[in-house]
């Protein structure tokens, strides 16, 4: 099986701009959960999508948004980038069942640079 | 909120030896812990995942421990390799809702 795929890997953005960053999760996963990691503040819980529904939400302001397709595809935006957004963000997906007890399956990350 | 702590914040060892990495957790009531490795810039790996019912998990090399009672959770490597040279990260599952809770992570350094 395929594992997590995050798109684009890099990205350089200016002050102001938005971003949108795409994850797919491992096939027949339909829960994405979505982590900023930063040297200061370690890994943040962002948000959480469970068939199309954010079922959880971490404390970020609403410049930071997310959705889910019907295929488990999930992507989120950052709206009026600031120099703080500058990140590694993560997306996990898993496969959301008993049996697994919700094991998360990690992406290699976009690496957000702001300018 | 559940806050993880992971002590020490950086370890070298030498090649060979066994060695213990912790985790701590201040809420007692979670679903389930994982650990997971994370090599520079890359993204984590899932290494061994303990469901709150269970005491320990066991994969090659790597066993993991978990006392909810003591809110600490230990990660043991036996005859380490530089290969493991990584950071490791304890992440506490409050509500089995997928919202980890992540430690800050411990720098392991396996000197050849």
């Amino acid at each position: 099986k395929a594992g997590v795929t995050q798109t684009p890997r890099y990205l350089i953005k200016t002050r102001g701009q938005q971003v949108t960053l795409s994850c797919s999760p491992i096939s027949g996963h339909r829960s994405v959960s979505w982590y900023q990691q930063t040297p200061g503040q370690g890994l943040q819980f962002l948000f959480e999508y469970f068939s199309e529904t954010q079922r959880n939400k971490g404390n970020f302001p609403g410049r930071f948004s997310g959705r889910q397709f019907s295929n488990s595809r999930s992507e989120m935006n950052v709206s009026t980038l600031e120099l703080g957004d500058s990140a590694l963000y993560l997306c996990a997906s898993s496969p959301f069942s008993l049996s697994s007890y919700n094991e998360q399956f990690f992406g290699p990350g976009t690496r957000l640079t702001v300018l | 909120k559940q806050e993880v702590t992971q002590i020490p914040a950086a370890l070298s060892v030498p090649e060979g030896e066994n060695l213990v990495l912790n985790c701590s957790f201040t809420d007692s009531a979670i679903y389930n812990l994982q650990w997971f490795r994370q090599d520079p810039g890359k993204g984590l790996t899932s290494l061994l995942l303990i469901q709150s019912s269970q005491r320990e998990q066991t994969s090659g090399r790597l066993n993991a421990s978990l006392d909810k009672s003591s809110g600490r959770s230990t990660l043991y490597i036996a005859a380490s390799q530089p290969g493991d040279s990584a950071t490791y990260l304890c992440a506490a599952d409050q509500t089995g809702a997928n919202n980890l809770f992540f430690g800050t992570g411990t720098r392991l350094t396996v000197i050849p």
